[in-house]
């Protein structure tokens, strides 16, 4: 398809995992990101991985990366109330263009 | 301040009114760039400027009018808007162009025209 797509909202209970899942459009995307944007606030860049690579962790951070399927999925272990925020899958291109999901709204109940 | 900095934060205006809506960044970048966020859509770049000369232009109608005047500064003009015009607008700078993933946002103006 044309559009990054994410699924606009996921609901977990605090101290589970969450897992944010993207599809992204461009199979010669260079870099897969993912941005946090907190109520008021402006897009966070959260990780990012390079195409190369099928996997990064950063803390309670796990991404993973599916090139052949165009998929990219953000795992939060441990999640806290402070990770309810949206969260922003993108991509860039070898154009250099930058294309965004709609974002998933992440609510952690306590 | 640090960071990308944007005013006003909240804008309501009119259909006849012509406003503008400013970006600033501390931190010494060379590219800036506009985004609109509405409700449930994906983020859409509107314009991007490379050392104060405008780079991309994706099919942005023309009531929205960006100047850059130097490279730390950033304007969008609005008149005669439209209410689906109604969205938060976001403003964000990389250190150059060709790097545009390591992108910095401001928090937004969140624009309501009536």
């Amino acid at each position: 398809g044309e559009d990054v797509e994410q699924s606009l909202f996921l609901s977990v209970r605090e101290g589970d995992s969450s897992v944010i899942n993207c599809t992204y459009t461009d199979s010669s995307s260079t870099y897969l990101y993912w941005y946090k944007q907190e109520p008021g606030a402006g897009l966070q860049l959260l990780t990012y991985i390079f195409s190369n690579m099928d996997m990064k962790q950063d803390q309670r951070l796990t991404v993973l990366l599916n090139k052949k399927d165009k998929h990219l999925s953000l795992r939060i272990a441990d999640t806290q109330t402070g990770d309810s925020a949206i969260y922003f899958c993108a991509e860039s291109t070898p154009r250099n263009d930058m294309r965004f999901g709609a974002g998933t709204r992440l609510t952690v109940k306590p | 301040e640090t960071g990308v900095t944007q005013t006003p934060r909240h804008l309501v205006m009119g259909m006849t009114n012509k406003k503008s809506l400013k970006c600033e960044q501390h931190l010494g970048h060379n590219a800036m760039y506009w985004y609109k966020q509405s409700a449930k859509k994906p983020l859409e770049l509107m314009f991007v400027y490379s050392l104060e000369e405008r780079v991309e232009n994706n099919s942005v109608p023309s009531r929205f009018s960006p100047e850059c005047p130097n490279s730390s500064h950033l304007f969008l003009h609005l008149h005669t808007l439209q209410p689906e015009d109604s969205a938060l607008y976001l403003c964000a700078s990389s250190q150059d162009y060709k790097q545009a993933y390591e992108q910095y946002f401001g928090p937004g103006t969140r624009l309501t025209v009536t």
